[in-house]
């Protein structure tokens, strides 16, 4: 059974500092997917990484991807406090043909 | 079009109603998808239709049941639920490869009273 670890599961921090989110995965997979939760929305797909060291930035976020390791990193640039929500990675299970779900990472960004 | 549309995107129903949700895609996904989500946990999955074939999550109680009258649509039909079943219900689609990201919809928050 795959099982994805995020940590932390909640982070605080101040306008303009940088952070990681981690995501661990148990079992081998080419997939993983970041998304972002806004408190009593649906979620906002922000990336898809779909190789062995595939790097993505989108704004203040970047997302890189360890198939070797199992493990993809949400990196913040300079938070605002936009970015308060609530970020899941998802790992795509190729056997089972469905995504997993990580418990998420809930940011509060702070002036 | 790039969305995927549920309504309602509310419902309130007692324990004895019989409800439907629904949901709708027009970008050509041949794989639609429910999930259950509780407050401050990750969406978990309970129905995956793709390729006109129906997966199901086996801990999912029978008292949900999906329908997918085409590849369109895919509603979920609600008959004697429990206070425990109150969550937020999201539909999803995707392109079969799954080389990009689910697309959402807006949810329907449920309410069993």
């Amino acid at each position: 059974e795959l099982k994805v670890e995020q940590n932390p599961l909640f982070l605080s921090m101040q306008e303009g500092k940088n952070y990681t989110i981690y995501c661990n995965y148990s079992t081998t997979s080419d997939r993983l997917y970041w998304y972002r939760q806004d408190p009593g929305k649906s979620l906002e797909s922000l990336f898809v990484l779909l190789s062995n060291g595939a790097v993505k930035q989108e704004g203040r976020l970047m997302a890189s991807l360890d198939t070797k390791a199992r493990l993809s990193t949400l990196h913040i640039t300079a938070a605002v406090h936009d970015l308060s929500a609530t970020y899941f990675c998802a790992v795509y299970n190729t056997n089972a043909g469905k995504s997993t779900f990580g418990d998420g990472t809930t940011l509060t960004v702070k002036p | 079009d790039t969305e995927v549309t549920q309504t309602p995107k509310h419902l309130v129903m007692g324990m004895t109603n019989k409800k439907s949700l629904k949901c709708e895609q027009h970008m050509g996904h041949r794989a639609m998808y429910w999930y259950k989500q509780k407050a401050k946990k990750p969406p978990e999955l309970m129905f995956v239709y793709s390729y006109e074939k129906l997966s199901i999550n086996e801990s999912v109680p029978s008292r949900f049941s999906p329908e997918c009258p085409n590849s369109s649509l895919l509603n979920l039909h609600l008959h004697a639920l429990q206070p425990e079943d109150s969550a937020l219900y999201l539909c999803a689609s995707s392109q079969q490869v799954a080389n990009y990201g689910y697309t959402f919809g807006s949810g329907t928050r449920l309410t069993v009273v």
